[in-house]
């Protein structure tokens, strides 16, 4: 069956560090993965997208990793600071036309 | 735009009664999603629907569960009869076309049912 599994212990960083977040699936074909951040209260919020032939992208202090042959993706917030404290979820979607699925998503707690 | 906008945001009712959420995607997005996200599940994929037409209900828990767009800018899912099972948190999102896009969520519906 397919499974996107996340880290569900909280990750507790210290400021300015750099956090790293892992997300693998099992039995997709995903044509993008997304990360999306979320906080207590609200709907996520889309963060980052990787398609299947990109191996890195980065937007300012966040970068995304995404090896299709391990299944697996990174998500990297360096120089982390407490208002990065959330939730982290990652996504995938097989194609334009299918679901987008979830993971269960990671907290990430940074203290000063 | 206001972004997706659902109602109510809250919702109390007791076990047995017809509970509706509603949703207004954003304008011109033909992607439409209904999830229901707990502690325990996480965010669970309800149904999906494109260009007003449901492509995926295989997250729809059981027939007490069911789901309509009439139109590209509305929405409704309905639970009837409700169970306290059923309280969780329900999110609409929306997309814009077939593409690599991001999902936009709406503030989400908290449910219980007592």
């Amino acid at each position: 069956s397919q499974k996107i599994e996340q880290n569900s212990e909280a990750l507790n960083i210290q400021e300015g560090k750099t956090a790293t977040l892992t997300c693998n699936y099992t039995n997709y074909s995903p044509a993008y993965l997304q990360w999306y951040r979320q906080d207590p209260g609200r709907g996520p919020v889309f963060l980052l997208l990787i398609r299947e032939n990109e191996k890195e992208k980065r937007k300012e202090r966040l970068k995304v990793t995404f090896d299709t042959t391990l299944k697996q993706s990174l998500f990297h917030i360096t120089a982390s600071q407490p208002a990065d404290s959330a939730t982290y979820l990652c996504a995938l979607r097989n194609s334009g036309y299918s679901t987008l699925t979830f993971g269960k998503g990671t907290m990430l707690l940074v203290s000063p | 735009d206001a972004g997706v906008i659902q109602s109510p945001r809250h919702e109390v009712t007791e076990m047995g009664q017809e509970v509706t959420l509603r949703c207004k995607p954003i304008s011109g997005h033909n992607s439409l999603f209904w999830y229901r996200q707990t502690m325990m599940r996480g965010l669970e994929l309800l149904i999906y629907f494109n260009n007003n037409v449901p492509i995926d209900d295989s997250g729809m828990p059981e027939d007490r569960f069911s789901a309509k767009m009439p139109n590209a800018s509305f929405s409704t899912l309905k639970i009837q009869p409700s169970e306290p099972r059923d309280s969780a948190v329900y999110f609409c999102a929306s997309i814009s076309g077939a593409s690599n896009t991001e999902a936009f969520f709406g503030q989400g519906t908290r449910l219980t049912v007592v």
